[in-house]
């Protein structure tokens, strides 16, 4: 089974404060997503990576930014956090392009609260 | 630009009612479709997919979707709900043009009363 983990599933941080969420996936797949989960919204893709060292932004990359050094782990940081950053954060990765089978696996979220 | 729109934003019914939720999409191109599925303190999981051939298409726990692609629908399906399915869902689309980005509705909360 795919598993894709993510470093903390609960963060409290002050606002202007440097955010680091990191996402693992064992499952060897190029494409790695940041998602933000917020009610009545959906998901809203912050930033993706098809490959080690590329990323694409998504709708919402504003105020985040993204690292990609090895191909099972993806960081999102928030250079300076602000309470409008308070969300779920979902970390999702999927195969780059196989027919049928480039369905997304999600980690467990991570509900970050900034003050 | 590709939306997904999820008519029903709660839906609240009893046990053993059947169940449709409505998904449209809009994009010109070829497209795969999922519905994912995601139970109260739990990660978002995928119930079904479509990607082509059958129009009709079965995932778990007794869900099915039906793409209509002259409507631009991918309307979820269940005949007879139970109360373990309790959560929130979500459609999404992709094209096939090797994006890789992914459009998800904005979920729809189902309530199922014992």
């Amino acid at each position: 089974d795919v598993k894709v983990t993510q470093s903390s599933r609960y963060l409290v941080k002050r606002t202007g404060e440097k955010v680091f969420l990191e996402c693992v996936q064992d499952m060897d797949h190029e494409n790695m997503f940041w998602y933000r989960q917020d009610p009545g919204l959906g998901l809203r893709l912050i930033y993706f990576s098809y490959d080690v060292k590329m990323k694409e932004k998504g709708d919402i990359p504003e105020g985040y930014s993204v690292s990609r050094e090895k191909k099972e782990r993806f960081s999102l940081i928030l250079e300076s956090a602000s309470t409008n950053q308070t969300s779920m954060y979902l970390c999702a990765s999927s195969l780059l392009w196989v027919v049928g089978k480039n369905e997304q696996f999600f980690g467990p979220g991570t509900r970050l609260t900034v003050l | 630009a590709q939306s997904v729109s999820q008519h029903n934003h709660h839906v609240i019914l009893s046990e053993a009612a059947s169940l449709e939720l409505g998904c449209n999409y809009s994009y010109g191109g070829t497209v795969n479709l999922f519905w994912y599925v995601q139970y109260p303190g739990q990660h978002l999981q995928l119930l079904l997919k479509y990607f082509s051939g059958d129009p009709l298409v079965k995932g778990i726990k007794g869900f099915e979707a039906e793409f209509i692609k002259s409507k631009f629908s991918f309307n979820l399906r269940k005949p007879s709900v139970q109360w373990s399915d309790t959560a929130e869902y979500f459609c999404a689309v992709t094209d096939t043009s090797g994006t890789y980005k992914y459009i998800f509705g904005t979920g729809t909360r189902l309530k199922v009363l014992a």
